[in-house]
């Protein structure tokens, strides 16, 4: 079984901070990917990176993959009350069908 | 359409009754899936269908029973549940391109709230 590692569990910031969220693992993935689940709704695709020491940018959200492709973090910059939610990582590995989900970070900001 | 329809959104069912959660996609997609989700916890992968068969099985009880009618229909039947089987179910699906290229990307649907009571 992959296991993905999500530090920290559980964040509660102010609006305008800054935060990173860690997604680690012993496995090695073809491919990982972020994202964020609200409540009573399902999983929504904030990215996906696939090459090592790839970074990719949304807007105020920065998104890193390890160079070894097993671990991958998640940068957020001012920090807003519609940033709140479950944020999931989630990897491909050999099976590609099989999306295996880290074990996710709750972030809530307030004002 | 670039959706993924669960239905019920929500479910109250004793331990005796038989139940069915449904999910359809009009996205072309060949692959579906059913994940589990408990409270405060990550999904976790139930059962994996690919071009309309079951391609993989998580070692799920048999009183899960999914179906695949065609390939915008995906079903799990529920026949004697247990309370710990109350949980948000989701749904999801991706296209053959994606499931093919090593980074595959899942649309998911809102899921079906499941309470046994």
């Amino acid at each position: 079984t992959q296991l993905l590692e999500q530090s920290p569990q559980f964040l509660s910031i102010q609006e305008g901070e800054n935060l990173t969220v860690y997604c680690n693992s012993s496995s090695v993935f073809s491919s990982l990917q972020w994202y964020r689940q609200e409540p009573g709704e399902g999983p929504v695709l904030l990215v996906t990176v696939v090459t090592g020491g790839e970074v990719k940018k949304l807007k105020r959200l920065t998104f890193q993959f390890g160079d070894a492709r097993k671990d991958s973090s998640l940068h957020i910059t001012a920090a807003q009350p519609g940033d709140t939610g479950l944020y999931l990582c989630a990897g491909n590995t050999g099976t590609a069908s099989k999306l295996t989900f880290g074990t996710g970070t709750r972030l809530q900001v307030t004002l | 359409d670039t959706e993924v329809t669960q239905t019920p959104k929500h479910l109250v069912m004793g331990m005796t009754n038989k139940k069915s959660l449904k999910c359809e996609q009009h996205m072309g997609h060949r692959a579906m899936y059913w994940y589990k989700q408990k409270a405060k916890k990550p999904p976790e992968l139930m059962f994996v269908y690919s071009y309309e068969k079951l391609s993989i099985n998580e070692s799920v009880p048999s009183r899960f029973s999914p179906e695949c009618p065609n390939s915008s229909l995906l079903n799990l039947h529920l026949h004697a549940l247990q309370p710990e089987d109350s949980a948000l179910y989701l749904c999801a699906s991706s296209s053959s391109r994606s499931l093919n290229s090593g980074a595959n990307v899942l649309t998911f649907g809102a899921g079906s709230r499941l309470t046994v009571l």
